[in-house]
């Protein structure tokens, strides 16, 4: 299917665990994005990428790592869970770097117990 | 001063009145400005940008921007129980910098 599609769904950790959510999309979208959604606070960008090979910082990057070694794939690495990365993450793409609105796959529920 | 601030809600409304939600931003020098729409356990969803000062129109969608109050607002007409959601307004401020409200959470009562 033609879209942005993330895996998994659902996941539960335990904490120190490495874990990876996956993103892929298949518009050829040079921009890619990784945002969390706590209560209370709205998104907050996580990462971002240009295109392959270009990532940068967004605004609570910290215990995360992130690789785009392929246009449509922005995997994202929690390196040692905690419990403050219990969250919702979405992953999302775009043309351009945000001045036309973005579309966001189905999201990865993650609880890190 | 939060960046991006809505009323979290409940905007509770009938079906078929209007729904007006309201969204303020700091950033004078924001560029973009989008509505979102996210039900429960979904991904957000575009379903407005607007980007001049005025109103846009998209169907029972009404945007409208105010720069010089730094307001941006969203009007659903004829609103239906299908349009009970939370909406959240974007400012996209320049480079990659989106910022996110936190969400208005609308009930339309059948």
């Amino acid at each position: 299917d033609a879209g942005i599609t993330q895996s998994p769904r659902y996941k539960i950790t335990e904490t120190g665990r490495q874990v990876t959510l996956m993103c892929h999309q298949t518009w050829s979208h040079s921009y890619m994005f990784w945002y969390r959604q706590d209560l209370g606070h709205g998104l907050r960008l996580i990462y971002y990428s240009a295109a392959a090979d270009i990532t940068d910082k967004g605004e609570v990057p910290d215990g995360y790592v992130v690789s785009r070694s392929k246009t449509e794939n922005f995997p994202l690495t929690l390196e040692s869970a905690t419990r403050s990365q219990t969250s919702v993450y979405f992953c999302a793409s775009s043309e351009a770097d945000g001045n036309y609105g973005y579309t966001f796959g189905s999201g990865t529920r993650l609880t890190v117990v | 001063q939060k960046e991006v601030e809505q009323n979290s809600g409940p905007l509770s409304v009938p079906e078929g009145a209007i729904a007006s939600l309201n969204c303020t931003y700091s950033d004078r020098g924001s560029q973009s400005f989008f509505w979102y729409r996210q039900y429960s356990g979904k991904s957000p969803e575009l379903i407005m940008s607007i980007y001049s000062n005025g109103d846009k129109e998209d169907g029972r969608f009404t945007a409208q921007l105010n720069k010089a109050s730094q307001y941006v607002s969203l009007l659903i007409r004829d609103s239906q129980p299908s349009d009970s959601a939370t909406y959240l307004c974007a400012v996209h401020t320049g480079g990659f910098k989106t910022i996110f409200g936190a969400g208005t959470r609308l009930f339309v009562k059948a």
